[in-house]
């Protein structure tokens, strides 16, 4: 089974200001991929980065970017130069490669302040 | 390139009655996968379809079903519902898995459903 934990329910950034949203994770599978989506209010999950298991080098897309630990088995989001338009609720995500299912976490909320 | 459409947006149900909720994935798209989504327990698996068959399935009651069609559409059903059934329900699609591979699943805008 695979599990996936953020411990942040709410995260505070002024804009500009870079952000780091924590997310671990529990699996027994040796292949899988860490996933991290943002949720705005409308409701729609937006992919923002992927991190393969055996993926040497950590993950970067644009402002968006993967601190990927493998043995302390952690997969954090680092946004940098927060905007507004970055509030929103953030899931951390783990699946099996070769397979669509994803186990979510619980989010963490963000909220950028001007 | 159309993304995946899911209806309807919004549905108000009562206790007992049954719905049904689709799920038009991105074209070319062959795997469907759907999601409930409630304050409470989160995001959850419901199931995974590819190529018409269940490829996978949570750990929900049998209320819950779901198919797939030739042209990869995808349907959910839940029967008797509950209170507890009130929820954003997900679906996404993506390619075809396959080993080594990981699968960026898009995701529609959800069905918000309402039970009294």
């Amino acid at each position: 089974a695979q599990k996936i934990t953020q411990t942040q329910p709410g995260m505070f950034v002024q804009e500009k200001e870079a952000v780091t949203l924590d997310c671990t994770y529990d699996t027994s599978d040796p292949s899988y991929g860490l996933f991290w989506y943002k949720q705005p209010s409308s409701g729609e999950m937006i992919f923002l980065i992927y991190q393969g298991s055996y993926d040497q080098q950590n993950a970067t897309e644009g402002r968006y970017s993967l601190n990927f630990q493998k043995a302390r088995k952690s997969a954090n989001l680092v946004i940098s130069a927060s905007q507004l338009g970055d509030s929103a609720m953030y899931f951390c995500a783990i699946g099996e490669l070769g397979y669509s299912t994803l186990t979510f976490g619980k989010g963490t909320m963000l909220l950028v302040s001007p | 390139k159309a993304g995946v459409t899911q209806t309807p947006r919004y549905l108000i149900k009562t206790r007992g009655q049954q719905v049904t909720l689709s799920c038009s994935p991105i074209s070319g798209h062959r795997s469907v996968s759907w999601y409930q989504q409630t304050p409470g327990q989160g995001l959850q698996f419901l199931f995974e379809y590819f190529s018409e068959t269940q490829r996978n399935k949570g750990n929900f009651p049998g209320r819950f079903s779901g198919r797939q069609f030739s042209n990869s559409r995808s349907e959910m059903n839940v029967s008797t519902l509950e209170l507890g059934d009130s929820a954003l329900y997900l679906c996404a699609s993506s390619l075809e898995p396959g080993p080594g591979n990981y699968n960026e699943q898009f995701f529609g805008p959800g069905t918000r459903l309402t039970v009294l």
